[in-house]
């Protein structure tokens, strides 16, 4: 089991539609990612928050929106999202800096 | 300079054998150098990682070994095991930079019985 938890893990839904993904993690890590991952690639870096503020924005469409309510918590707000948005998302913390990253199992987006 | 280089693409293994791993940096400025484990539908687990002012590290059949002067570093896996087949993933950390992670571009590894 992975210390830092997604939900959900699956998710569909169509172009129109608004949905969220949410990331939780009871390390007491100061920071908090949001990443990307296509199949047989690596993951790509979209988002970081930093005491719980955005502190990186790797040039992600205004479609995918985070949130970061406390030092616990990490949201992804997901609007008229892209077939080529489908992936799997994935969550990771850390306590910032050098210190390594722990990463969620992720949730499976298909957008239709 | 922030491309972190992984080889080979693929790995074929007997039960037993010793897989390695090699990767290559530019940025002098990373400080941290970790390998990620990943299955199928799972996210990547940290399997070990490694600072710049340490040339060999073990953890139980994983090691890393680092060469600064070189640029690279590579993970073996001594006796490795059908379990261990999992993409591997060796990354750099920028601590400048909210520990901006730099992946390689993975190895899948896969362990014949």
């Amino acid at each position: 089991d992975t210390e830092v938890t997604q939900t959900p893990k699956h998710l569909v839904m169509g172009m129109t539609n608004k949905k969220s993904l949410k990331c939780e993690q009871h390390m007491g890590h100061r920071a908090m990612y949001w990443y990307k991952q296509k199949a047989k690639k690596p993951p790509e870096l979209m988002f970081v928050y930093s005491y719980e503020k955005l502190s990186i924005n790797e040039s992600v469409p205004s479609r995918f929106s985070p949130e970061c309510p406390n030092s616990s918590l990490l949201n992804l707000h997901l609007h008229a999202l892209q077939p080529e948005d489908s992936a799997l998302y994935l969550c990771a913390s850390s306590r910032g800096g050098d210190q390594p990253q722990h990463f969620g199992d992720g949730t499976r987006l298909s957008i239709l | 300079q922030q491309q972190v280089k992984q080889s080979p693409q693929s790995l074929i293994v007997q039960k037993g054998g010793i897989s390695i791993i090699n990767c290559a940096y530019e940025n002098t400025a990373f400080d941290y150098f970790p390998w990620y484990q990943q299955f199928p539908g799972k996210g990547p687990a940290l399997l070990i990682a490694i600072r710049p002012d340490v040339s060999e590290k073990k953890e139980g059949r994983f090691t890393i070994s680092f060469n600064k002067s070189a640029k690279q570093f590579s993970l073996h896996i001594m006796d490795s095991q059908p379990g261990d087949s999992a993409t591997y993933f060796c990354a750099a950390i920028l601590g400048t930079s909210y520990g901006k992670l730099t992946f390689g571009q993975g190895t899948i590894l896969t362990v014949h019985p």
